[in-house]
């Protein structure tokens, strides 16, 4: 079975900063893909970013950058010059082909002013 | 692109009736069709997969009975919950695979039960 562990349930940055938040995740598969999904306030899912597994390079979305590293299982988000609008909870999420997908717990994101 | 629309947004419903949600994909064909919870300030759980003319794939612990999934389309799946109760409150969210590119889940805006 996967899982996916996102071990900081609360972060927060001052606006301009950059802040990273972690996941790891379980499997024995090594075709898959990872995704971070951000929930505002209004609780639609809005995708954020995504990697396949099979990529070696890094995806990168405007201010959002992730850190993937397959070997530790690992699969960090960067958000860079953090907005005041970035403020949301941020799940880590974990697919394999054609199935469903699993959530991390989540980590709330406070963007201060 | 990739519209999934899921009705209605919020519910209020007496204890004992039942209430059906509906998950629509507006511009594309999804053969699979996923169903999660969410209570307050919690992840979203997976409580079943619906497939395109069969039967549901329910998660450990998920009553079939009492949530009763139908996808009768590629383009509709409906989640009824059955003999509402106050603990049924939560926020329930359907996602969609398109049949093109199911490499990726596609989300509706989610619905609020609450059950009085």
């Amino acid at each position: 079975a996967q899982t996916v562990t996102q071990s900081q349930p609360e972060m927060s940055v001052q606006e301009a900063e950059t802040v990273t938040l972690s996941c790891t995740y379980d499997t024995s598969e090594n075709n898959y893909y990872l995704f971070w999904y951000k929930q505002p306030p209004s609780r639609q899912m809005i995708l954020v970013i995504r990697q396949e597994a099979y990529k070696q390079q890094n995806a990168t979305e405007n201010r959002f950058s992730v850190n993937f590293q397959k070997a530790a299982k690992s699969f960090s988000l960067k958000i860079s010059d953090s907005q005041l609008g970035d403020t949301a909870m941020y799940f880590c999420a974990f697919m394999i082909y054609n199935n469903d997908m699993r959530f991390g717990a989540g980590t709330r994101l406070t963007v201060k002013p | 692109g990739a519209v999934v629309s899921q009705h209605p947004s919020w519910v209020i419903c007496k204890s004992g009736t039942s209430v059906k949600i509906e998950c629509r994909s507006l511009d594309f064909q999804a053969t699979t069709m996923f169903w999660y919870r969410q209570f307050p300030k919690q992840s979203l759980m997976l409580m079943a997969t619906s497939n395109e003319g069969s039967k549901a794939t329910y998660e450990q612990g998920v009553e079939k009975d009492k949530f009763l999934i139908n996808h009768a389309s590629l383009t509709l799946s409906t989640l009824t919950v059955t003999s509402a109760h106050p603990e049924d409150s939560s926020f329930y969210i359907c996602s969609a695979l398109s049949t093109r590119m199911n490499t990726e889940a596609f989300f509706g805006q989610g619905t609020r039960l609450t059950v009085v």
